[in-house]
């Protein structure tokens, strides 16, 4: 079975572009997370849904970041007026169980390099 | 502030040398303490949940074991395939299942 799958794996924006992040998660899983890992740091949280309601937003560093999870699968991470503090790794893990964090399962990430 | 210090954050082996990797946390209460590795250009791959002081878990060549306030990644006799960053997080209790992860520790074995 595949994995989490993320498009594109690597960016590169222009200071000042929108870019939209995708994340295919594993079929079935209720969990979706999204992370920011910034180069030599450990993951940090963004945002958590469970199936299609995001009901934690409260790592999203500002109102340029946002997500989406329509029908309770792919979700989309966009990112609008990119400044180069928001150049990371963004990871997506998804995981079978409401809540859980033992049980994630991480995408390769992608990597965001803002000009 | 719930804190997560991972040490050393590099550290260079030869191949069949043992060590470990320390993760030291300042939590209001802990839920579990997870261990992952990572490669380079791929995300964290799950290794290890630990719940409760004295508890101990073995995969391979690796051991997580942990106490009140800090948790050890035992390598024994590691292999060049061992080289990656492991990575350390915590979620509390309280309600919020948001992990708190450390900064990793960069692992390099020589062959």
């Amino acid at each position: 079975g595949a994995g989490v799958s993320q498009s594109p794996r690597y960016k590169v924006a222009k200071r000042g572009q929108d870019v939209a992040l995708r994340c295919d998660p594993i079929s079935g899983h209720v969990s979706l997370f999204w992370y920011q890992q910034a180069l030599g740091q450990g993951p940090e949280f963004l945002t958590y849904f469970q199936n299609e309601a995001q009901l934690d937003k409260s790592g999203l560093p500002s109102d340029r970041f946002f997500a989406e999870r329509p029908e309770g699968s792919v979700s989309t991470l966009k990112i609008q007026r990119t400044q180069q503090e928001d150049s990371a790794v963004y990871l997506c893990a998804s995981s079978p169980r409401v809540g859980a964090t033992d049980t994630q399962y991480f995408g390769p990430g992608t990597r965001l390099t803002v000009l | 502030e719930d804190q997560v210090t991972q040490s050393p954050e590099a550290l260079r082996l030869q191949e069949g040398e043992s060590s470990s990797l320390n993760c030291s946390y300042t939590v209001s209460g802990l839920r579990g303490l997870f261990w992952y590795r990572q490669d380079p250009g791929k995300g964290p791959e799950f290794l290890f949940t630990l719940y409760s002081a004295g508890e101990e878990k073995e995969k391979e060549r690796l051991k997580a074991t942990l106490t009140k306030k800090e948790s050890f990644l035992h390598i024994t006799a590691p292999k060049p395939e061992d080289s990656a960053t492991y990575l350390c997080a915590v979620q509390t209790t309280g309600g919020s299942y948001i992990p708190t992860f450390g900064r990793g520790t960069s692992l390099i074995v020589h062959p």
